[in-house]
């Protein structure tokens, strides 16, 4: 069972250039989200969906977008990538919305140069 | 907006030593309380988790929490720590009818053989 798969894991990008980040779940959540990981930060919330079609800003949502086309991917994309995106960027799923465990990918390196 | 404090940063311990972290959050309302864990190159997992009832938690590996309301905190405990609990600790709280966990800034424990 491999719970949910961040793909790439590691991305260095150019000031300007574009990307997108994948997460699949194979748990059937309706639930999803990005975070980003910035030193003495935490986690901070990017995007979320509540289900397949839907999605909603976050905490920190500028300068992404989110899609959630099926219900098993949330794909974040950077359209013009700034140096203040470096992070790392953590996808998570859950089955409820307020009380449920989040399950969390394993994370995604991006260095914006 | 609701924040979560976790006062610690970095924690050194020594095998066989008392663990308590600190986490205090703002939110006047009802709230549901989170711990989970980052072991180096892993995840993020949920160590444990407090609703409503006892205020006092147990979670995996021996580790507990306990919820005082009056001081707006969730501190983790653990009676004696092993090498093998070295890792990340992150604090995290979502109001009750709310649809955003909050993360605290994380402790980073290096627990020393």
């Amino acid at each position: 069972n491999a719970g949910v798969t961040q793909t790439p894991k590691f991305r260095v990008l150019k000031t300007g250039q574009s990307m997108t980040l994948l997460c699949a779940q194979d748990m059937n959540h309706e639930y999803m989200y990005w975070y980003r990981q910035d030193p003495g930060m935490g986690l901070r919330l990017i995007h979320y969906s509540v289900g397949e079609g839907t999605t909603a800003k976050g905490e920190v949502p500028d300068g992404y977008n989110v899609s959630r086309l099926k219900k098993q991917n949330f794909l974040l994309g950077l359209e013009s990538a700034a140096p203040s995106q470096t992070s790392v960027y953590f996808c998570a799923s859950s089955r409820e919305l307020n009380t449920g465990e989040l399950f969390f990918g394993e994370g995604s390196r991006l260095t914006v140069l | 907006a609701q924040s979560v404090s976790q006062h610690n940063h970095h924690v050194i311990l020594s095998e066989a030593a008392s663990l308590e972290l600190g986490c205090n959050y703002s939110y006047g309302g009802t709230v549901n309380l989170f711990w989970y864990v980052q072991y180096p190159g892993q995840h993020l997992q949920l160590l444990l988790k407090y609703f409503s009832g006892d205020p006092l938690v147990k979670g995996i590996k021996g580790f507990e929490a306990e919820f005082i309301k009056s001081k707006f905190s969730f501190n983790l405990r653990k009676p004696s720590v092993q090498w093998s609990d070295t890792a990340e600790y992150f604090c995290a709280v979502n109001a009750a009818t709310g649809n955003q966990f909050y993360f605290g800034t994380g402790t980073s424990l290096t627990v020393i053989p």
